[in-house]
């Protein structure tokens, strides 16, 4: 089974801080994706990657960045942490562009003060 | 641009009895897949069933069963016999053909009562 793991569940963060949401796969996916979760919007595409330092604007990109050094790991990288982007993020991997299956991490919920 | 829309935020509903989902889409493309997935309270988000539009039956997996009905862009889905643990939050998405990024819909928290 494919895995995809993000590295904290609970993270706590101050206004202003640097945050980085790690996430690893372990087959070898060629696509990646940050989704951020919010009560009523339900999931929406912060950035994706289509291969190791290749990546593209989702639909609210805006105070996040993104960087893929290698193929089993996607970083999504606050620069500087604001009240507004406290949220659940999740990380999905695909095989390719012609596969349908996205395979999710666990979350982490963020939680900005 | 495509839109996906979940009328119902929450369901509640007695253990064994069939439950109903809704689901409505909004694209201008021919070709699209559409899915569901299933949020435990673990958070992960599992995969569920998916339907293409060009696909001429309904698809089904296992317990669950999407009514696809192309004319009215309704994908909507179906959990026979429904149990304890089928209560979580439901997410419908579309993706369409070339596009990278699945588009979700607002979500559905079933709440299956004993």
């Amino acid at each position: 089974d494919v895995k995809v793991t993000q590295s904290s569940r609970y993270l706590v963060k101050r206004t202003g801080e640097k945050v980085f949401l790690e996430c690893v796969q372990d087959m070898d996916h060629e696509n990646m994706f940050w989704y951020r979760q919010d009560p009523g919007l339900g999931l929406r595409l912060i950035y994706f990657s289509y291969d190791v330092k290749m990546k593209e604007k989702g639909d609210i990109p805006e105070g996040y960045s993104v960087s893929r050094e290698k193929k089993e790991r996607f970083s999504l990288i606050l620069e500087s942490a604001s009240t507004n982007q406290t949220s659940m993020y999740l990380c999905a991997s695909r095989e390719g562009p012609a596969n349908e299956k996205l395979f999710f991490g666990s979350g982490t919920q963020l939680s900005v003060l | 641009a495509q839109k996906i829309t979940q009328t119902q935020p929450g369901m509640f509903v007695q253990e064994k009895e069939a439950v109903t989902l809704d689901c409505t889409y909004d694209t201008s493309d021919q070709s699209y897949g559409l899915f569901w997935y299933k949020q435990p309270s673990s958070g992960e988000m599992i995969f569920l069933i998916y339907q293409g539009s060009y696909d001429e039956q309904n698809a089904t997996e296992g317990r669950y069963s999407l009514n696809f009905q192309k004319a009215r862009k309704s994908a909507n889905l179906v959990i026979s016999a429904s149990q304890l643990g089928d209560s979580a939050m439901y997410f419908c998405a579309m993706r369409v053909k070339g596009a990278q990024k699945l588009v979700f819909g607002q979500g559905t928290r079933l709440t299956i009562n004993p």
